[in-house]
């Protein structure tokens, strides 16, 4: 399809696992976001892409978080040593550039359950 | 940082009237504002933006208000359906790409 794709839809794993999160953008977006979601919560912003570049990593909640993109298009969020805490919905989302003007356009997320 | 506030009880309403859903914020203004549908297990998508010179903005159906004065958005659904049912939020977009998302409020439509 032509939107923003993430894998996996869920994922449960043990206290202390690392995961990886994939984000699939739009063709062309050349700005990435990736957000937390916890239930009852407004999205929390971790960090932006620019290109392949992050601007803005202010977000990341620890340094146990990290993200990288490559050749500009696909992004990938990875947790080290998982905490209960880290449960949530993890939301990717990307608009043609960068900017407070731009719509996003966001995949449906990664739910992250940690045992 | 920045506080959004949007109501987080559920706003339920018959087909056919208008919905108005509230956005306030605290501290600054941001550059614009935009409104964000979400479904249950899906990811939000986008409605409406408006600047902060603008005072209205409408597409179809919606109509989008912003009072920096206040400090405060208002988000409004006239004739609204059953399939207007979902959550709405509210995100403030600064310069140097930064956003707030609030926590949405969660509209019922009964038929």
């Amino acid at each position: 399809g032509a939107g923003v794709s993430q894998s996996p839809s869920n994922k449960v794993t043990e206290k202390g696992k690392d995961v990886e999160l994939r984000c699939d953008p739009i063709s062309g977006h050349t700005a990435l976001y990736w957000y937390r979601q916890s239930l009852g919560q407004g999205l929390e912003f971790l960090i932006y892409f620019q290109g392949n570049s992050a601007p803005d990593k202010s977000g990341l909640p620890s340094d146990r978080f990290s993200a990288e993109r490559t050749g500009g298009s696909v992004s990938t969020l990875t947790i080290q040593r998982t905490q209960q805490e880290d449960s949530a919905v993890y939301l990717c989302a990307s608009s043609p550039q960068a900017g407070a003007d731009q719509p996003q356009h966001f995949g449906d997320g990664t739910r992250l359950s940690i045992l | 940082s920045q506080k959004i506030e949007q109501n987080s009880e559920a706003l339920n309403i018959q087909e056919g009237k208008t919905a108005t859903l509230t956005c306030n914020y605290t501290n600054y203004s941001p550059a614009y504002l935009q409104w964000y549908r979400q479904d249950p297990g899906r990811g939000p998508v986008f409605l409406l933006l408006i600047r902060e010179n603008e005072k209205e903005k409408r597409k179809e159906r919606l109509k989008v208000t912003f009072d920096t004065t206040l400090k405060q958005s208002l988000f409004h659904i006239t004739a609204s359906q059953p399939a207007d049912s979902a959550t709405y939020l509210c995100a403030l977009g600064y310069n140097f790409n930064k956003f707030y998302f609030g926590s949405g409020t969660k509209l019922n439509v009964k038929p």
